[in-house]
């Protein structure tokens, strides 16, 4: 079986700060893992995908996030946020053929 | 491409009615994904189609729910009889291949049922 822990509901940060928003998994194989975000009453939208080949990987925006085995996470971060960055944000796992697992979601507030 | 279509975008209905929520796929891609999302419960996976087939419908919440997908460019959805704790978002989202791949989500369809 496999869970997505996120560790935070919200996240309030100024714009032009740092943003983080912290992912943890637990699976029995090594998942492919994902951030997807989602705008107020839009779909989801795929930021970036980590499948073994590097362990940072660069996403659309200016995200990243970057793989840790030993700590079972997948972080995401920026360096700097903007006002459009505000938005729910979902890490997911896929450890097997089909199905995904999403956390719980991060909702990212972004204060001028 | 237009993405995703999904259909309504927001529905309201009483208790008992039948509800069918539609969506079409983006062409070419041969997974589709129904999901629902609540505040209590995030995202949940209902069903999954891969060529048309349904490979897993768990998530299925009970036999109310029925989803089909007569071909590959359209699917449905639906709730018979339909029940207020059945409000949700429900998202469908289509992939070139499998789960692993990028998922296409639609907009969504707002479905309240009173």
């Amino acid at each position: 079986a496999q869970s997505v822990t996120q560790l935070d509901s919200h996240v309030s940060v100024s714009e032009g700060t740092p943003v983080l928003l912290r992912c943890n998994y637990s699976s029995s194989y090594s998942p492919s893992l994902f951030w997807y975000v989602q705008h107020p009453n839009k779909g989801l939208q795929l930021l970036l995908k980590y499948t073994s080949a590097a362990t940072l990987v660069k996403g659309i925006n200016g995200f990243e996030a970057e793989f840790k085995k030993s700590e079972t996470s997948f972080h995401l971060t920026k360096p700097s946020a903007h006002m459009s960055d505000a938005a729910e944000y979902f890490c997911v796992a896929n450890s097997g053929y089909s199905t995904l697992t999403f956390g719980k979601g991060t909702m990212l507030l972004v204060s001028p | 491409d237009a993405g995703v279509i999904q259909s309504p975008r927001h529905e309201v209905t009483e208790m008992g009615q039948e509800v069918t929520l539609r969506c079409k796929p983006i062409s070419g891609h041969n997974s589709l994904f129904w999901y629902r999302q609540t505040m209590m419960r995030g995202l949940e996976l209902l069903i999954y189609f891969n060529n048309n087939v349904p490979i897993d419908d768990s998530g299925m919440p009970e036999d109310r729910f029925s989803a089909k997908m007569p071909n590959a460019s359209f699917s449905t959805l639906k709730i018979q009889p339909s029940e207020p704790r059945d409000s949700a978002v429900y998202f469908c989202a289509s992939s070139f291949s499998s789960a692993n791949e990028k998922l296409f989500f639609g907009s969504g369809t707002q479905l309240s049922v009173l």
